[in-house]
């Protein structure tokens, strides 16, 4: 079963608007979890690491003031799209890591499709 | 900084036979680990292989396996008895040490045909 929770999976926004998304770990403490990027028959597209209890680390190009990453507890993380337009319509996904073993790999939520209006 | 390189954007395969989908990456770490991960049209990321770099021998899953070439920095899937259900995107992936994000290759979009 689904070990990572992803909400909502659609959302329609109005442009000037904010959006939040959130990440749930299941049954797992997640200190580490990871949000990417997908446009529209494309790769994914690492945006940031969130870290529980710290700031997160944003790859280089993504504006931390738009794309705002709040990881308050180990089951959570949300992603706030502020002040969305309309090219920030787009999919975006959460992932953590899943497991004590090293080689686990990142399992991923089912992706949110932001559409700006 | 590590790169994954997927040469097919897209590829085709007669329900039943076999498709290998290629990957090369480029790092300087020794230990590693890599992943194929599925993308159907729902867009849901499922694992469908795993291989770490330090083990010589290919992973296996059923009916998909992998060709790992550590020298040749060369990770290829090999999908047998090709089903309808396996028509989607798949990414190679490569991850540094657990707790670090995955990069992804560009994708290759496999189409079983009947």
């Amino acid at each position: 079963g689904a070990v990572v929770s992803q909400h909502p999976s659609r959302v329609i926004c109005k442009s000037g608007t904010s959006v939040k998304i959130e990440c749930r770990s299941l049954d797992f403490q997640a200190t580490t979890m990871f949000w990417y990027r997908q446009f529209p028959k494309q790769s994914l597209m690492l945006m940031a690491t969130s870290n529980e209890g710290s700031k997160a680390t944003y790859e280089q190009g993504v504006e931390k003031d738009k794309f705002l990453i709040n990881h308050a507890s180990l089951t959570l993380s949300t992603l706030t799209v502020t002040s969305a337009h309309p090219e920030d319509s787009s999919f975006y996904i959460c992932s953590a890591s899943y497991g004590r073993a090293n080689n686990s790999p990142l399992h991923f939520g089912n992706g949110t499709r932001l559409t700006v209006t | 900084a590590q790169t994954v390189t997927q040469s097919q954007p897209e590829m085709s395969v007669q329900e039943a036979e076999t498709v290998t989908l290629s990957c090369t990456y480029d790092t300087s770490e020794n230990n590693y680990y890599l992943f194929w991960y599925k993308q159907p049209p729902s867009r849901q990321m499922i694992l469908v292989i795993r291989q770490e770099a330090y083990k010589q021998q290919n992973a296996t899953e059923n009916r998909f396996s992998v060709n790992f070439q550590k020298a040749a920095k060369s990770f290829s899937l090999k999908i047998s008895d090709s089903q309808l259900g396996d028509t989607a995107m798949y990414f190679c992936a490569f991850m540094k040490l657990r707790y670090t994000p995955l990069v992804f290759g560009k994708g290759t979009r496999l189409s079983v045909i009947a």
